[in-house]
């Protein structure tokens, strides 16, 4: 099992908001960033949000990114049918002295 | 633009050795950290390695310490990942990105372990 415990699956319809959640523990999300992938299918992953809730140059303001304490959420308002992809979250861990990544998680558009 | 491609993927016995490389280009490589995700069959992302900008510092998840290394050579803007005894649980899409915190990604190279 991963580090991180993400959902494995998450789904909404068109318009709605939908959260995903990341929880970790002190060593990683707690004292470091999280950052958030997307990937689509037969793709690579592409960097969704960094330092927990900043948004590379490109990505809609739909998606947020927030942390409190030892969990992290991915927020995505005004769902589209092009959101179908899976998620992932990840932080540097001080006792592993490796980056983890949550399990994904499937999002689903109904 | 700003571009990574892998190269170096195949079928592979256990127990055998491979080489990845990862092509860097649109951006000053020398001045990133750069890293090796993987992706087995069907499942999430693992991370495998990263290292410095002059290969001073290197991480290794535990699952491929002593087996796997990373290098790089920064006068041709490339990153290695020499696998060694390599195991069928090794089978994956090895991807490289930029930087510690992952920022691009290339398209990744497929590395299959198997008899």
């Amino acid at each position: 099992q991963s580090v991180l415990t993400q959902p494995p699956s998450a789904s909404g319809t068109p318009g709605q908001r939908v959260t995903i959640s990341c929880s970790g523990s002190s060593s990683n999300i707690g004292s470091k960033f999280v950052y958030w992938y997307q990937q689509f299918p037969g793709t690579a992953p592409k960097l969704l949000i960094y330092r927990n809730n900043q948004r590379p140059s490109g990505v809609p303001d739909r998606f947020s990114g927030s942390k409190s304490g030892t969990s992290a959420s991915l927020a995505i308002s005004g769902l589209r049918s092009e959101d179908e992809a899976d998620y992932y979250c990840a932080a540097w861990d001080d006792s592993l002295s490796a980056w983890v990544f949550g399990g994904g998680s499937k999002l689903t558009v109904l | 633009e700003v571009q990574l491609v892998e190269s170096g993927g195949g079928l592979v016995q256990p127990g055998g050795s491979l080489r990845l490389s990862c092509a860097a280009s649109g951006f000053t490589f020398s001045t990133y950290w750069m890293t090796w995700v993987r992706q087995a069959p069907g499942k999430g992302l693992e991370w495998v390695a990263n290292m410095g900008q002059d290969g001073s510092e290197k991480y290794y998840v535990d699952s491929v310490k002593g087996r796997f290394t990373i290098s790089r050579d920064n006068a041709k803007n490339s990153l290695y990942l020499q696998m060694n005894s390599l195991r069928a649980e090794d089978t994956a899409v090895y991807y490289c990105a930029r930087d510690k915190n992952m920022d691009v990604w290339g398209q990744g190279t497929t590395v299959t372990v198997s008899s």
